[in-house]
């Protein structure tokens, strides 16, 4: 059974930096890519980012573009997302997500960011 | 940056029909987009409905349906239960290599 667990948010002040890990459980990140998106509070969703499963990025949203990075360890089975000079405006949960077909599959749980001083 | 465009709220009667639609702010929908549907409820972790333009994923009941309707695409619920009172997103896939979401459609059953 596929699932994915998100970790590493918290509280970080504007201009601080975070790294999200997903790991994902039913299968390999070198067999599937994985999505991060976003959901603000009280707002709607946001795609993030997408890893190929070749380690490849697609182009990255305006939005945070140039200040987040997917990443990911394959000995780990974890794909990673750095964000840097956070805004308040970034703060949202975090959810990874299995990629189908281009489109979302499988979902975690999320993790929650909170960009605030 | 294009915008993608979707109702915001919809309401709908207990075995009644509604369609959603999702629309780009500059250009057509085409299957090229590879429209997909998401629904959530307030609290829970996204669900995917429909990837594909049409296709239902699993254990998805089949009052759901895709499709494209003109330069849309559209999400369509047949037989409207009150379990199916949600938010409902679509995402299509640009050319330029991203996905965008619409803002969503908040479904009310009553």
């Amino acid at each position: 059974q596929v699932h994915l667990v998100e970790s590493g948010g918290g509280v970080v002040q504007p201009g601080g930096s975070l790294k999200l890990s997903c790991v994902p459980s039913g299968f390999t990140v070198t067999d599937y890519g994985v999505h991060w998106v976003r959901q603000a509070p009280g707002k709607g969703l946001e795609w993030v980012t997408f890893i190929r499963n070749s380690g490849e990025s697609a182009p990255y949203p305006d939005s945070v573009s140039g200040r987040f990075i997917v990443a990911r360890d394959i000995s780990r089975n974890t794909i990673y997302l750095r964000m840097n000079s956070l805004r308040p405006e970034d703060s949202a949960v975090y959810y990874c997500v299995k990629e189908g077909n281009y489109y979302m599959d499988v979902w975690g749980k999320g993790t929650t960011v909170t960009v605030s001083s | 940056q294009t915008v993608v465009t979707q109702e915001e709220s919809f309401s709908v009667s207990p075995g009644g029909t509604v369609t959603l639609t999702c629309g780009l702010t500059s250009g057509s929908v085409s299957t090229n987009h590879y429209p997909s549907w998401y629904q959530q409820t307030p609290g829970q972790t996204p669900r995917t409905l429909i990837h594909s333009t049409y296709v239902l994923s699993s254990g998805v009941p089949d009052r759901f349906s895709g499709s494209i309707l003109g330069n849309k695409a559209a999400l369509t619920i047949t037989g409207a239960q009150a379990i199916d009172e949600s938010h409902y997103y679509c995402v299509l896939y640009m050319s330029s290599g991203i996905w965008v979401f619409g803002g969503g459609t908040k479904v009310t059953v009553l």
